[in-house]
């Protein structure tokens, strides 16, 4: 089963936008993880955010963590239609080897 | 240095037929997991191995097995396919097992059940 939900399901944008993408949890997490994958091929790590932190970046990406709300959002800033691909979060949790994925937004970044 | 390398890349296969999918680390890595992913959903865990011992398994029927060998490449098995099958199967690599590790993955497996 599915542990977390992405929202939107799909988002298009115009290059150079900024693109915001939201995950929900159900249960406590040791950390959550957000991936890429284009064109159904292997996913891409981007960035690992512990359960005790409530901010990371990383280049063009920021992730936020409120664990009290059970929720994550990704922010790509100044996307380049490069970042067209599907974007999943991913947490672990107690069982920690494992990755219960959500279902993913399509973000498309048109030129 | 090579990434995760999955064969095949595509295969077809009928139902109730068997089939195998390989999946070979990165060097150093020594735990393999695999996932599923049908069409439109996310990835769903099905194994995880850490220096030959399964370490983890997900919702998945018997039907499923796996094994990791000395070398700590990986196997992925299913027996008596059923149409519901047909799915991407991904294979990942960490150098340890655990959470906290994060995961490199193939390209994967994509496996059609007709």
């Amino acid at each position: 089963s599915q542990q977390g939900e992405e929202d939107p399901q799909a988002l298009s944008i115009q290059e150079g936008e900024n693109a915001t993408m939201n995950c929900s949890y159900k249960t406590s997490i040791n950390n959550l993880q957000w991936y890429r994958q284009n064109s159904g091929r292997g996913l891409v790590h981007l960035i690992l955010i512990r359960s005790n932190e409530r901010e990371k970046h990383s280049g063009r990406l920021r992730v936020t963590l409120d664990t009290s709300k059970k929720s994550s959002s990704l922010l790509i800033t100044a996307s380049r239609a490069a970042d067209t691909a599907s974007y999943f979060c991913a947490t672990v949790g107690g069982s920690n080897y494992k990755l219960t994925f959500g279902k993913g937004t399509l973000l498309t970044v048109n030129p | 240095d090579a990434g995760v390398t999955q064969s095949p890349t595509h295969l077809i296969k009928t139902r109730g037929q068997h089939v195998t999918l390989r999946c070979s680390p990165i060097s150093g890595h020594k735990s393999v997991s695999w996932y599923q992913q049908v069409l439109g959903q996310g990835p769903q865990f099905i194994f995880q191995y850490y220096e030959k011992e399964e370490r983890g398994r997900g919702n998945f029927p018997d039907r499923f097995s796996a094994r990791q060998f000395p070398n700590y490449s990986s196997e992925l098995n299913v027996n008596a396919l059923l149409l519901g099958d047909s799915a991407l199967y991904l294979c990942a690599s960490s150098p340890l097992s655990g959470g906290a590790n994060v995961l490199t993955f193939g390209a994967g497996s994509r496996l059609t059940v007709l």
